[in-house]
């Protein structure tokens, strides 16, 4: 079955470590997503990319980078510059037929807490 | 800019009883507009999504939307709550033509009681 595929679920770093949290994708589809979610405060934009080898930052990407080498991938890098981590990271994709509408397809998510 | 409003950070509600979440939004064009579910530590469930064709839009597990452009609302209903509807529920809207820049409301967790 077709999906995303998020690792680890459940991570625990110290505070000035920097951090990759994995998203893959078997959907072909071309643009993918990283979102970051706190209570109360919905899903914010980090990162996202419309192709291979090229990426836009979101409203929120102080502190965090990306990398997109193959179209299945989409690694997100916590760094210790990221004031506040601990978070829900929800990675997710668009196909090129729901690109008008921007229905996105998400990932189970990936929880990070720094000690 | 768009924006998502959501009213009610929590709302609870017996089984059987109607399901009523609330979501006004403001666009500076057409929107589309979506909900999505949220279970405990998983991702978004795509619930039901307008796209400018009905404006009663109807969804999974019983669930339907009705897109009033006058209010600029988009509320959530359900006849008769389940136990399995206990979730936190999202309400979005796309921003344009922005290909996948989804402006999400604060959430809403709904409970369901015996």
């Amino acid at each position: 079955d077709g999906g995303i595929t998020q690792s680890p679920k459940y991570l625990f770093r110290k505070e000035g470590q920097n951090v990759t949290l994995s998203c893959e994708q078997n959907l072909n589809h071309d643009a993918m997503y990283w979102y970051r979610q706190d209570p109360g405060q919905g899903l914010r934009l980090i990162y996202y990319s419309q192709i291979v080898n090229d990426f836009q930052k979101g409203d929120i990407a102080e502190g965090y980078s990306v990398s997109r080498e193959k179209k299945e991938s989409f690694p997100l890098t916590v760094t210790s510059a990221q004031k506040n981590p601990t978070a829900f990271y929800l990675c997710a994709s668009l196909s090129k037929i729901d690109r008008d509408t921007g229905e996105l397809f998400f990932g189970e998510g990936s929880r990070l807490t720094v000690l | 800019a768009q924006s998502v409003t959501q009213l009610g950070s929590h709302v609870s509600v017996s089984e059987g009883a109607l399901v009523l979440l609330r979501c006004n939004y403001s666009s500076s064009v057409p929107p589309y507009l979506f909900w999505y579910v949220q279970y405990p530590n998983q991702g978004l469930q795509l619930l039901l999504k307008y796209t400018s064709a009905a404006t009663l839009v109807k969804g999974i597990n019983g669930f339907e939307a009705e897109f009033k452009k006058s209010e600029t609302s988009f509320h959530l209903t359900k006849p008769s709550a389940h136990m399995s509807d206990a979730a936190e529920y999202f309400c979005a809207v796309s921003r344009g033509t922005s290909y996948g820049k989804l402006t999400f409301g604060q959430g809403t967790i709904l409970t369901v009681h015996p």
